[in-house]
């Protein structure tokens, strides 16, 4: 079972600052890693695909990175929509998902 | 507009049995693989299952294997989870997510409460 660790557990961070955001696999994904974003009471919603494929209508401030077993969510300058938590996820092994990061305002 | 809108969802004790409907509508459905993945409360995300577009595969986490089965009927556009056995532990809100590359897609989710 791959296992995917995200850090930090909480971010908080200002509207208009910049987020990354952190997820390790335990073993090689290659690049067959998702991010969502979830907001309460909601569904996920894709965010980046494929390690670094922005999802249909997914703003151009969320972009992602990496490959093998570390990855990077950033969104470039926060809008007050975006304080959420963000969940990673492989389909390198089956399925798994990280446990996610609370991205809060400061 | 792609729509997935999930149904079923309620309250049962344990050893209870359950079935999870999921009313796709807006692509075609029977084009692609569709999962349920449940989110107990407060907690993260887990995948549950996943069935081919022609429904000849079908894949389970360890967890639910023997208990849980998932179905499709493409002529009635519909996902379906049969949750037999039910613990305690099952539950969570249950979505019926579209994979295409990740999952793409998802529905609002049903909650599913295995309580005496």
């Amino acid at each position: 079972e791959i296992v995917l660790t995200q850090s930090p557990a909480t971010l908080s961070l200002s509207p208009g600052e910049r987020a990354t955001l952190s997820c390790r696999a335990s073993q090689s994904v290659s690049s067959y890693l998702a991010w969502y974003q979830q907001k309460p009471g909601q569904a996920p919603r894709l965010l980046i695909y494929d390690a670094s494929n922005r999802a249909t209508g997914v703003p151009a401030r969320f972009s992602g990175s990496g490959s093998g077993t570390d990855f990077t969510l950033t969104i470039s300058s926060l809008e007050p929509e975006d304080f959420a938590v963000y969940y990673c996820q492989q389909r390198s092994d089956w399925y798994s998902f990280g446990q996610g990061t609370k991205l809060e305002i400061k | 507009e792609v729509q997935l809108v999930e149904s079923g969802g309620g309250l049962v004790q344990p050893g209870g049995s359950l079935r999870l409907s999921c009313a796709a509508s807006g692509f075609t459905f029977s084009n692609y693989w569709m999962s349920w993945v449940r989110q107990a409360p407060g907690k993260g995300l887990e995948w549950v299952a996943k069935i081919k577009p022609d429904g000849s595969e079908k894949y389970y986490v360890d967890s639910v294997k023997g208990r849980f089965t998932i179905s499709r009927d493409n002529a009635e556009i519909s996902l379906y989870l049969q949750m037999n056995s039910l613990r305690v532990e099952d539950t969570a809100v249950y979505y019926c997510a579209r994979e295409n590359h990740s999952f793409d897609y998802w529905g609002q989710g049903t909650l599913v409460t295995v309580s005496s």
